[in-house]
């Protein structure tokens, strides 16, 4: 398996719900990763997951919570979000290092009304 | 922070004309990644370079990475509708994924 599934691919939500998203990977790699990407921008980096353990949170807002269950799933837990966090929301794993390889999920389409 | 400036931002060619992407970095590349994204849609794997002067091809694209591994570029030979898309490149780091700030490539008919 050389792939990695996120869900929904489409989500819509107030702003006072809360919801997750979803990622797994059964590459057995061992780093995990959240971007966003808006309309015509590249993707940004939100958060690293290395081991299962949380190395980098570029500064997200803690209305955005990650969790790494085990070594092939990682959530993004989602509460009080507004409209301009409507988004592409990317996973994708890595063995890790610069030459490890990346593999992207086709991500998840948010909407915050 | 590493920064990565794609060239051209957009760019319109004839179906079966060739066409180049720059990707220009403001630190040393050493794992420089090539992607394609359809509108909405997830990244695409094309390929990835290491080395100072390494190239690589897959079918109709070949990309290159210069002896100074600060630029990349990214060859398409006789363009086709299917290579419509947004081609990004990414600098990787021990820790992460950047990448450059895009190309928005129409084939037309």
């Amino acid at each position: 398996d050389t792939e990695v599934t996120q869900t929904p691919k489409h989500l819509v939500m107030g702003m006072t719900n809360k919801k997750s998203l979803k990622c797994e990977q059964h590459m057995g790699h061992r780093a995990m990763y959240w971007y966003k990407q808006k309309a015509k921008k590249p993707p940004e980096l939100m958060f690293v997951y290395s081991y299962e353990k949380l190395s980098i949170n570029e500064s997200v807002p803690s209305r955005f919570s990650p969790e790494c269950p085990n070594s092939s799933l990682l959530n993004l837990h989602l509460h009080a979000l507004q409209p301009e966090d409507s988004a592409l929301y990317l996973c994708a794993s890595s063995q890790g290092g610069r030459v490890g390889g990346y593999t992207f999920g086709s991500g998840t389409r948010l909407t915050v009304v | 922070s590493q920064e990565l400036e794609q060239s051209p931002q957009s760019l319109i060619v004839q179906e079966g004309k060739n066409l180049t992407i720059n990707c220009t970095s403001s630190k040393t590349l050493y794992g420089l990644y090539w992607y394609k994204q359809k509108y909405g849609e997830g990244l695409i794997f094309l390929m990835m370079l290491q080395k100072g002067g390494e190239e690589k091809s897959h079918e109709k694209i070949t990309a290159k990475l210069d002896e100074k591994k600060q630029q990349s570029s990214l060859h398409i030979t006789a363009s086709q509708p299917s290579h419509a898309g947004i081609y990004l490149c990414g600098a990787a780091t021990l820790s992460k994924l950047t990448f450059g700030t895009g190309t928005r490539l129409q084939v037309t008919l």
